[in-house]
C-alpha cells in the first residue's frame, strides 16, 4: 500500500534555529514529491521535486529528494515565528496525490 | 494572480441531507481535484477529474460522492446523504497541464454535519 510518512510529527524551536523536516515514501508509479505549508486553511505550494540530488531553494527554505532511498528533506534556516505552520509532504503518483500527516513546526520568539 | 475559489466557506447540514460544494478552478487549468481534511488529521485525496471524467478516485470516494463540471467554470462535489463522519474541510485544487505538477488549492469549505 502506498504511504507517505513524515517526521517528526511536531517540532518546537526558537527563532534563528535551523530545522530539518523528513518525508519518506513508498509509492508505485512515482511522479513527483511536493512540499506544502499549511497555516490556517489551504496548503500553499513550496517545492516540487522530481529528480534526485538537485536542491531546490527559495530564500531560507531548501529541499532535496533521494529517489534511491525514497525520502526528501525540507530545511529551514534562521527560522522566524512566521514559519510556524504544518508542513505537508505529498507524493504524486499517476493521478492521485498522497499526503503525509504533516510536521507541526512552532517557532518561538 | 489567478486563484481557486470555493463556496461556501462553511456549511452546516443535518445528517442525511445532500450537499453540493462548489469550486471555480483557475481558468486555463485542465485537471481538477477534491481533497478532504478531517479536523486534526491529514489531507486525504478523494478524486481527480480530467476531460470531463473521473481519472482516479480513492477508497473514500464511494457511491455517496459524485463530481461534476456542469459548465466551463464550476467543479462541484456532491455528497448525497451526509453522515457525521463527513464533517471535514474540503479542498478543491486545480493543475494546468500534464507537464506541470503544481496543484493550486482553494481556501476550502468547512462542512459540519450535525
Amino acid at each position: 500500500e502506498d504511504k507517505v510518512v513524515q517526521s517528526p510529527l511536531s517540532l518546537v524551536v526558537h527563532e534563528g534555529d535551523t530545522v530539518t523536516l523528513n518525508c519518506s515514501y513508498e509509492v508505485t508509479n512515482f511522479r513527483s514529491l511536493l512540499w506544502y505549508k499549511q497555516e490556517k486553511k489551504a496548503p500553499t505550494f513550496l517545492f516540487m521535486l522530481t529528480s534526485s540530488g538537485i536542491e531546490k531553494k527559495s530564500g531560507r527554505l531548501s529541499s532535496i529528494l533521494d529517489k534511491k532511498e525514497l525520502f526528501s528533506i525540507l530545511n529551514i534556516t534562521a527560522t522566524q515565528t512566521g514559519d510556524s505552520a504544518v508542513y505537508l509532504c505529498a507524493v504524486e503518483a499517476l493521478d492521485d496525490m498522497r499526503f503525509g500527516a504533516g510536521t507541526r513546526l512552532t517557532v518561538k520568539p | 494572480e489567478p486563484e481557486v475559489t470555493q463556496t461556501p466557506s462553511h456549511q452546516v447540514t443535518q445528517m442525511g441531507q445532500e450537499v453540493i460544494l462548489r469550486c471555480v478552478p483557475i481558468s486555463n487549468h485542465l485537471y481538477f481535484y477534491w481533497y478532504r481534511q478531517i479536523l486534526g488529521q491529514k489531507v486525504e485525496f478523494l478524486v481527480s477529474f480530467y476531460n470531463n471524467e473521473i481519472s482516479e478516485k480513492s477508497e473514500i470516494f464511494d457511491d455517496q460522492f459524485s463530481v461534476e463540471r456542469p459548465d466551463g467554470s464550476n467543479f462541484t462535489l456532491k455528497i448525497r446523504s451526509t453522515k457525521l463522519e463527513d464533517s471535514a474541510m474540503y479542498f478543491c485544487a486545480s493543475r494546468a497541464s500534464s507537464g506541470s505538477y503544481e496543484q493550486y488549492f482553494g481556501p476550502g469549505t468547512r462542512l459540519t454535519v450535525t
